[in-house]
C-alpha cells in the first residue's frame, strides 16, 4: 500500500535537535491528519489539515509544529522534544472530513 | 472510563476459529471504524459503518447503533490475521475528530 507516505520511518534525536517528519498522499485527497500512538496508550488526534487549512488542533504543545503547503503534503516540525515524546506518529487521509481514512506507516520516534 | 472500549485486550485463537471483537461507545457517533494494526505500526482501514453490517472476506462488522455497540467478527482465522485491532468513533457532527479504542491483540496460531 503506496498511498500514503511517510519519512523517515525511523528517527533518533536529542532534545535541542530540530527535525521534520513528512507525510504524502497519492489518493488525491482533500484533507490529512497527524495522530500520535504512545505506547499502551490510544492514538490521539493532534492536527487535521482541510484543504491545506488547518481545522483542528487537539491541544498539542507548541514544540510540535504542522505544516500543509498543498493537499498532497504535511510535515511535522518538532524542536525542543521531551523523551516523553517518543512514539509513533501516523499520518492519514481521507477524500474529505467526513471520508474514511487511510494510514501511512508511520515514523518512529525516539527522543533522548 | 474512555469514551471508547474494546474487549477483550488480548485474544489467542487457533487457527481456524471464529473470532469476535467487541468495542463498546459512550458518546453520539456519526461513524465507526474498525482498523487493523501489524506489528511494523501501519494501520489499514478496515469498515467504516454508521448503521446493520458489513462484510469483506471473512472479515464482518455489526454495529448497533441504539446499544452503542460494535462487533468484528473473523471467519477461520488465519495466523496472517494476528494484529491488533483499533475500534474508533468519529463524534456526531465533527466526522474528522476520531476517539481511539485501546486496541484487541490477537494471535492466531497454527
Amino acid at each position: 500500500e503506496t498511498g500514503v507516505t511517510q519519512t523517515p520511518r525511523h528517527l533518533v534525536m536529542g532534545m535541542t535537535n530540530k527535525k521534520s517528519l513528512k507525510c504524502e498522499q497519492h489518493l488525491g485527497h482533500n484533507a490529512m491528519y497527524w495522530y500520535k500512538q504512545s505506547a499502551k496508550k490510544p492514538l490521539e488526534l493532534m492536527f487535521v489539515y482541510s484543504l491545506e487549512e488547518r481545522v483542528e488542533n487537539n491541544s498539542v504543545p507548541s514544540r510540535f509544529s504542522p505544516e500543509c503547503p498543498n493537499s498532497s503534503h504535511l510535515f511535522l516540525h518538532l524542536h525542543t522534544l521531551q523523551p516523553e515524546d517518543s512514539a509513533l506518529y501516523l499520518c492519514a487521509s481521507s477524500q474529505d472530513l467526513r471520508g474514511g481514512q487511510f494510514f501511512g506507516p508511520g515514523t518512529r520516534l525516539t527522543v533522548l | 472510563k474512555n469514551e471508547v472500549e474494546q474487549s477483550p485486550q488480548n485474544l489467542t485463537a487457533q487457527e481456524g476459529e471464529f473470532i469476535t471483537i467487541n468495542c463498546s461507545y459512550s458518546v453520539g457517533i456519526s461513524a465507526l471504524h474498525w482498523l487493523q494494526q501489524h506489528p511494523g505500526g501501519g494501520i489499514v482501514s478496515l469498515f467504516m459503518l454508521s448503521s446493520g453490517k458489513k462484510k469483506h472476506g471473512r472479515l464482518i462488522a455489526t454495529i448497533n447503533i441504539q446499544e452503542k455497540h460494535s462487533s468484528l467478527h473473523i471467519t477461520a482465522s488465519h495466523p496472517r490475521d494476528s494484529a491488533v485491532y483499533i475500534c474508533a468513533v468519529a463524534h456526531t457532527g465533527t466526522a474528522s475528530k476520531l476517539t481511539f479504542g485501546t486496541g484487541t491483540r490477537l494471535q492466531v496460531t497454527l
